[in-house]
């Protein structure tokens, strides 16, 4: 079946560097993608749509030059933390629908974020 | 635009008792609807889903949920609960906009399991 992969599944870092995540679709096409954060005990948070040649959609209060998305392929979609903060540290969460009679949401495995 | 609502931010059963978790949406047009369990440090897995079929519907593990159009809400029962049913549990609606299907959370029930 469809599956969502996700990576890395871990990363540390520390502040003030970038961290890129990518979300894969790898067996079916996704025109769009979309990005979660997880706090700890906390629900997922919708950050932004990542839309296949175009630019991504945000969620109000998200901010777009600190979450660079970038869907340059069908398959792919990065995030990019620009400048992580300790504050960034969460779980990040990418999904993708499949198309046709039997649309379905798969998730990705969900990469963990930490700060230093 | 839509929205999800979960009641109640804990839920506590004995082993054997039933399940109930109740989950409220709103959505300006027909949605999609999940429940989602997470087990500590892992990812989401999907547990059932409504999608204008059958209003009752049956999921993975003895779940299943019952969509009340006319009164907005998708609760998730299970006869009889079990120790390893101790876990998050997320109710999702998605609907479809310009930019595909869009899916928001609710906030979540953790569901505890007493021996």
């Amino acid at each position: 079946g469809a599956v969502v992969s996700q990576h890395p599944s871990r990363v540390i870092c520390k502040s003030g560097t970038s961290v890129k995540i990518e979300c894969r679709s790898l067996d079916f096409q996704a025109t769009t993608m979309f990005w979660y954060r997880q706090f700890p005990k906390q629900s997922l948070m919708l950050m932004a749509t990542s839309n296949e040649g175009s630019k991504a959609t945000y969620e109000q209060g998200v901010e777009k030059d600190k979450f660079l998305i970038n869907h340059a392929s069908l398959t792919l979609s990065t995030l990019t933390v620009t400048s992580a903060h300790p504050e960034d540290s969460s779980f990040y969460i990418c999904s993708a629908w499949t198309s046709g009679d039997q649309e379905t949401q798969y998730f990705g495995p969900g990469t963990r974020l930490l700060v230093l | 635009a839509q929205s999800v609502t979960q009641l109640g931010s804990h839920v506590s059963v004995s082993e054997g008792a039933l399940v109930l978790l109740r989950c409220n949406y709103s959505s300006s047009v027909p949605p999609y609807l999940f429940w989602y369990v997470q087990y500590p440090n892992q990812g989401l897995q999907l547990l059932l889903k409504y999608t204008s079929a059958a209003t009752l519907v049956k999921g993975i593990n003895g779940f299943e949920a019952e969509f009340k159009k006319s009164e907005t809400s998708f609760h998730l029962t299970k006869p009889s609960a079990h120790m390893s049913d101790a876990a998050e549990y997320f109710c999702a609606v998605s609907a479809r906009n310009t930019g595909g299907f869009k899916t928001i959370f609710g906030a979540g029930t953790r569901l505890f399991v007493k021996a």
